[in-house]
C-alpha cells in the first residue's frame, strides 16, 4: 500500500479565513513533504519533516504553517493567504530519502 | 542535484511503444535517474528509478547508457490512461539534503487512438 492521503480535495478560502490541509499516511514513512503547484507548473517543495521535526523550509511566507502532531499526519495551516497563493498543495511521504509517494493534492482557491 | 532535458510533448499511438527520452549530462556517481508522471490535476506517481543498471517493473523499463549522461522510459503498450506529463529527475539517495526532489517542466505525453 503506497496510498497518502488528503483533505479536503478542494478549498475555496477568503483573504481573511483561517482554513487547514491535511495529509495522512500509514506506510510508517517518517519523511513527509508539503509541495505547491501552480496551474501548468511543476511541483515545488515548500516544507519537509523528518522524524516529526522540520528539517526544510524553502524560505516560505509565514502565512504557510505547517505542523507533524505524529508519524502519520501533516498539517498546513493557511492564514491571510493571497489570491496568488491559489495553487494544487500536494503532500508526499518516505522511507528517509527513498521514494517519495505523492497523495492527490488539495485544489485551493484564494477570493 | 544534475538537471534534466526533456523534449516538452511527444505523442504516440495507442499499443505502440512510448520511448521518453532524457538528458543528464552533469549526473554525479551517487545520483539515481527518477521517473515520475503526473495525469492531469492528480498528484505525481512514481514509475521507476534505478542507478547504473536497466530496471523493468510492472509499469515501465528504464533504460539508462552506459555513461549514465541520458535515459530512456519506455512505456511498452501505451494506453489513453498513459497519456500525461513524465517527470525525469536525478537525485542522490543519501544525506540531508537529498530529501528534495527537484520537478523540472517534464514531457507531456498525449495517447491517441
Amino acid at each position: 500500500d503506497t496510498e497518502v492521503t488528503q483533505t479536503p480535495k478542494h478549498l475555496v478560502m477568503g483573504m481573511t479565513n483561517k482554513k487547514s490541509l491535511k495529509c495522512e499516511q500509514h506506510m510508517g514513512h517518517r519523511a513527509m513533504y508539503w509541495y505547491k503547484q501552480k496551474a501548468k507548473k511543476p511541483p515545488e517543495l515548500m516544507f519537509v519533516y523528518s522524524y516529526e521535526k522540520l528539517s526544510i523550509n524553502e524560505s516560505v511566507p509565514s502565512r504557510f504553517s505547517p505542523e507533524c502532531p505524529n508519524s502519520s499526519l501533516l498539517n498546513l495551516h493557511l492564514h491571510a493567504l493571497q489570491p496568488e497563493d491559489s495553487a494544487l498543495y500536494l503532500c508526499a511521504s518516505s522511507h528517509q530519502t527513498d521514494t517519495q509517494y505523492f497523495g492527490p493534492g488539495t485544489r485551493l482557491t484564494v477570493l | 542535484d544534475a538537471k534534466t532535458t526533456q523534449p516538452p510533448s511527444m505523442d504516440c499511438a495507442e499499443g505502440r511503444a512510448a520511448n521518453l527520452p532524457c538528458n543528464h549530462s552533469t549526473i554525479s556517481g551517487n545520483e539515481y535517474v527518477y521517473w515520475y508522471r503526473q495525469i492531469h490535476s492528480q498528484g505525481p506517481q512514481y514509475i521507476i528509478h534505478g542507478l547504473k543498471n536497466n530496471e523493468t517493473n510492472e509499469m515501465a523499463s528504464l533504460i539508462i547508457t552506459e555513461d549514465r549522461k541520458s535515459s530512456t522510459l519506455i512505456l511498452p503498450h501505451a494506453t489513453l490512461r498513459d497519456t500525461a506529463v513524465y517527470y525525469c529527475i536525478v537525485r542522490a539517495d543519501s544525506g540531508g539534503s537529498n530529501y528534495k526532489l527537484t520537478f523540472g517542466k517534464g514531457t507531456l505525453l498525449t495517447v491517441n487512438p
